[in-house]
């Protein structure tokens, strides 16, 4: 079975511009998570989504939005992009989100690497 | 708030051998899940093992296994017969409930080099 697949790999943009970043889930999961990683850091919880409702935002400015389709895919955008924007993108995918209680298990895929020029 | 805490930015470990990466974590929750992940070069989190707060036995997965200490609030990987293909970063994370949903708090991870 596939896996997370996450489009493009690498994206490189000039300050001020928008990006889409997009993501398709394991077959079946219905929860999709989206997560920032700076280099050197772990990651940072940015979004989750489930059943195509927002059900939690991390401490990110408005700048930052998501949004996921009836088929369960999902896109990140980036508005107004900042040199601090750079960094390794991950979604994540789960098969219940909080309704699959403590053992609901997030797969990741390979991320998209975002450079902001 | 719930922390994650890797102290080791970096290990090394000869090959066939085992090593102990450590994550020590942070919460008031009676119910929590850990979880640790490999992040090779190519930047994918890799899921390796997870641990429940009310399991009653430690967690093991093929050559991985968690050192689960509940009142020493600690969570440690064990690799065993090390293999260069290990070589790679190891994030501890913990679930944390939001209302209504929940994220994973990651630690700053474990750089692990296997040497032949």
């Amino acid at each position: 079975d596939a896996g997370v697949t996450q489009s493009p790999t690498h994206l490189i943009k000039t300050r001020g511009q928008h990006v889409t970043l997009r993501c398709s889930p394991i077959s079946g999961h219905k929860s999709v998570s989206w997560y920032q990683q700076v280099l050197g850091q772990g990651p940072q919880f940015i979004f989750q989504y489930y059943e195509k409702e927002e059900r939690g935002r991390g401490n990110f400015p408005d700048r930052f939005s998501a949004r996921q389709f009836p088929n369960y895919s999902s896109e990140l955008n980036v508005n107004a992009l900042l040199l601090g924007d750079s960094a390794l993108y991950l979604c994540a995918s789960s098969l219940a989100g909080l309704a699959g209680g403590y053992t609901d298990t997030q797969y990741f895929g390979p991320g998209t690497r975002l450079t902001v020029l | 708030a719930q922390k994650i805490t890797q102290t080791q930015p970096g290990m090394f470990v000869q090959e066939k051998e085992a090593v102990t990466l450590d994550c020590t974590y942070d919460t008031s929750d009676p119910s929590y899940g850990l979880f640790w992940y490999k992040q090779p070069s190519s930047g994918e989190m890799i899921f390796l093992i997870y641990q429940g707060s009310y399991d009653q036995q430690n967690a093991t997965e093929g050559r991985y296994s968690l050192n689960f200490q509940k009142a020493r609030k600690s969570a440690n990987l064990v690799i065993s017969a090390s293999q260069l293909g290990d070589s790679a970063m190891y994030f501890c994370a913990m679930r944390e409930d939001l209302s209504g949903t929940y994220k994973y708090i990651f630690g700053t991870g474990t750089r692990l080099k296997v040497l032949a």
